[in-house]
């Protein structure tokens, strides 16, 4: 169980353009789901803390108008990057704990490899 | 800041050998931590987690050790397969409420 499913695998979009990627928890309630993005040979880096039916939290330096994100129900978030630009070129994953266990770990999506041309 | 850190960025084990893995955290806060195993190109895979009320859990060839005073936990996988190889992350979080991860550690077994 505890399944997170996270689409498209992978995107090219042109410069400019927009781009939604979606996170699904396939078997679970999530209240809460992260966003992270991981940089070549770096660590995850938390984006932001996506909240069923309230504004996400993101971090510092991350800039909110560009990286959307839309938590609708307690088993989708979305993340869209607006105004999509080379430099947000990177692998984005997705991950969300149940909602009804306290002590629940982290389940992650495969992650989706985002390329800006 | 980096909350939470993964030292070597990478560790080469023989087959059949310990493999070791090593992370520090700063914050004191923190009250659970976690093991995760990457392949390239997707999510990472929960592993193994401890409590800070304990020092010690296993799971089969996995075990995990914390060491508060030092703020110091290891993965220790025994007998290491080539199956291993993957990039382990380990993650720290207090109340469940945000989750902070290193920088990994790839590890490679060689058969």
């Amino acid at each position: 169980g505890a399944v997170v499913s996270q689409h498209p695998s992978w995107v090219i979009c042109k410069s400019g353009t927009s781009v939604k990627i979606e996170c699904r928890s396939l078997d679970f309630q999530a209240t809460t789901m992260f966003w992270y993005r991981q940089f070549p040979k770096q660590s995850l880096m938390l984006m932001a803390t996506s909240n069923e039916g309230s504004k996400a939290t993101y971090e510092q330096g991350v800039e909110k108008d560009k990286f959307l994100i839309n938590h609708a129900s307690l088993t989708l978030s979305t993340l869209t990057v607006t105004s999509a630009h080379p430099e947000d070129s990177s692998f984005y994953i997705c991950s969300a704990s149940r909602s009804d266990r306290r002590d629940s770990p982290l389940h992650f999506g495969n992650g989706t490899r985002l390329t800006v041309t | 800041d980096q909350q939470v850190k993964q030292n070597s960025p990478s560790l080469s084990v023989q087959e059949g050998r310990i493999s070791i893995l090593n992370c520090d955290y700063t914050n004191s806060m923190f009250d659970y931590f976690l093991w995760y195993k990457k392949y390239p190109a997707e999510g990472p895979t929960f592993l193994i987690s401890i409590s800070s009320i304990k020092d010690k859990n296993e799971d089969g060839r996995f075990t995990v050790f914390l060491n508060k005073s030092a703020k110091h936990l290891s993965l220790h996988i025994v007998p290491s397969q080539p199956g291993d190889s993957a990039v382990y992350f380990c993650a720290a979080t207090y109340n469940f409420n945000k989750f902070y991860f290193g920088s990994g550690t790839k590890l490679n077994v060689k058969p």
